[in-house]
């Protein structure tokens, strides 16, 4: 069954410093993919996508996310957190059949 | 420029009770899905349209209903209301040619007690 995995549950991490998080995919062909956020009490914001061509997306917010294909990865990036950087996010990923599969969700807390 | 509109925010339902949530989108994409957001389990997809006056379920559409008659509208019926389906409802759209590409509404919060 095609299905996505976030490992982490919940990050912590102090502002200006870098983070990242996990996502894993599985089935065999190569899906669309993207990294939503949401803030508490909000909707979800698209942060980027990956459809093909460059394995490295720049997305909004100061977010950059590496597709690798021989690790069903797609992991989501930010040199420098800032405290609004604090939310939930969800990667997410489609086969073609214009439906969306998520992750569990990852869950980040921006210390001062 | 509104996007995706979802009303109500917020309800509180007695079991058994019905309702219906109202999703609109103002951007004419011909596709329409509704998930549920639980916590620890991401969002899920309940139904999902391709296009006006057809439908199709998802991953959990039990105890569900939903109606497209017309392109912007695509509505979510709850006919008999159980406490397991508390939870924080999204309604999101998508076009044919970016059909991957997902916009979200704002969520409802709906409580079955």
């Amino acid at each position: 069954a095609q299905s996505v995995t976030q490992p982490d549950i919940h990050i912590t991490v102090s502002e200006g410093a870098s983070l990242e998080l996990r996502c894993n995919y599985s089935y065999g062909a190569t899906p669309y993919l993207f990294w939503y956020v949401q803030s508490p009490g909000q909707g979800l914001q698209l942060l980027l996508k990956y459809f093909s061509g460059d394995t490295l997306v720049q997305g909004i917010k100061g977010f950059e996310a590496e597709f690798k294909r021989s690790q069903s990865s797609f992991n989501l990036r930010k040199p420098s957190v800032h405290w609004s950087d604090a939310a939930e996010y969800f990667c997410a990923v489609s086969w073609g059949d214009y439906k969306l599969s998520f992750g569990a969700g990852t869950t980040v807390t921006v210390r001062a | 420029n509104a996007g995706v509109t979802q009303t109500p925010k917020f309800r509180v339902l007695k079991t058994g009770q019905s309702m219906t949530l109202l999703c609109a989108q103002d951007m004419n994409h011909e596709y329409m899905y509704w998930y549920r957001q639980d916590p620890g389990m991401g969002l899920r997809l309940i139904h999902y349209s391709v296009g006006e006056g057809t439908t199709a379920k998802g991953e959990v559409p039990d105890g569900y209903n939903v109606s497209r008659l017309k392109k912007q509208n695509f509505l979510l019926g709850l006919e008999s209301a159980a406490p397991s389906q508390t939870s924080v409802y999204f309604c999101a759209s998508s076009s044919r040619s970016r059909k991957d590409e997902a916009f979200f509404g704002q969520g409802t919060r709906l409580t079955v007690v």
